[in-house]
């Protein structure tokens, strides 16, 4: 199984700021990695597919990044509404695994 | 719109059996591959099953695998997680998502249903 480790576990930052989490796979999954965003209470939502593609609807002030191994996700200018949980995920192998996940806190 | 509505969920006693339901609308069901994903409570996301657009392939991570079933029913635009053998461990929220049309995320998900394995 490839296993996806996520950095760092909290995260507390002020608005304006710019926040970076890594994912680090076990082995190169090619792109295949999504990001999403859970609000307390909420499903779920999809920001980030094959690494780097914007979901539909999304903030451009979401981007995500890398390659190989080593992924990102970075939030530019946050705001109030980006406090949440963050999670990546590859899917490009079974059994899908997802990271363990960042809480971002605003300062 | 896509809808995805899941149902099913409750207090189960270890080794008892449930199956969840996950209503779909707003696309074509049966073109579309079916998965669900489960959260227990203050903890991350685990992948739990995919089933194909024409519920002839299946697939599972080993900590489901043997107890789990899911399938799909085209005609009723309806997805199913059977859960047998029920562990503490598998008490989650459990979600259905489905993939989006041009990408491989999971971009539709729904609002979950909650399993509570306890005696």
């Amino acid at each position: 199984d490839i296993q996806m480790t996520q950095s760092p576990a909290s995260l507390s930052a002020s608005l304006g700021e710019t926040v970076t989490i890594e994912c680090r796979a076990s082995e190169d999954i090619y792109n295949g990695l999504a990001w999403y965003q859970q609000k307390p209470g909420k499903s779920p939502q999809l920001l980030i597919y094959n690494a780097n593609s914007l979901h539909t609807g999304v903030p451009s002030r979401f981007s995500g990044s890398g390659s190989g191994t080593q992924y990102s996700l970075k939030i530019n200018s946050l705001q109030s509404e980006d406090v949440a949980s963050y999670f990546c995920q590859q899917y490009y192998n079974y059994p899908f695994t997802f990271g363990s996940g960042t809480k971002l806190e605003i300062k | 719109e896509v809808q995805l509505v899941e149902s099913g969920g409750g207090l189960v006693q270890p080794g008892s059996p449930l199956k969840l339901s996950c209503a779909a609308s707003g696309f074509t069901f049966s073109s579309n591959w079916l998965n669900w994903i489960r959260q227990a409570p203050g903890k991350g996301l685990e992948w739990v099953a995919s089933i194909n657009p024409d519920g002839s392939s299946t697939y599972y991570p080993d900590t489901v695998k043997g107890r789990f079933v899911v399938s799909k029913d085209n005609a009723k635009n309806t997805g199913y997680l059977q859960m047998n053998n029920l562990r503490s461990e598998d008490t989650a929220m459990y979600y259905c998502a489905r993939r989006g049309r041009y990408n491989p995320g999971f971009a539709y998900w729904g609002q979950g249903t909650l399993v509570t394995v306890s005696s």
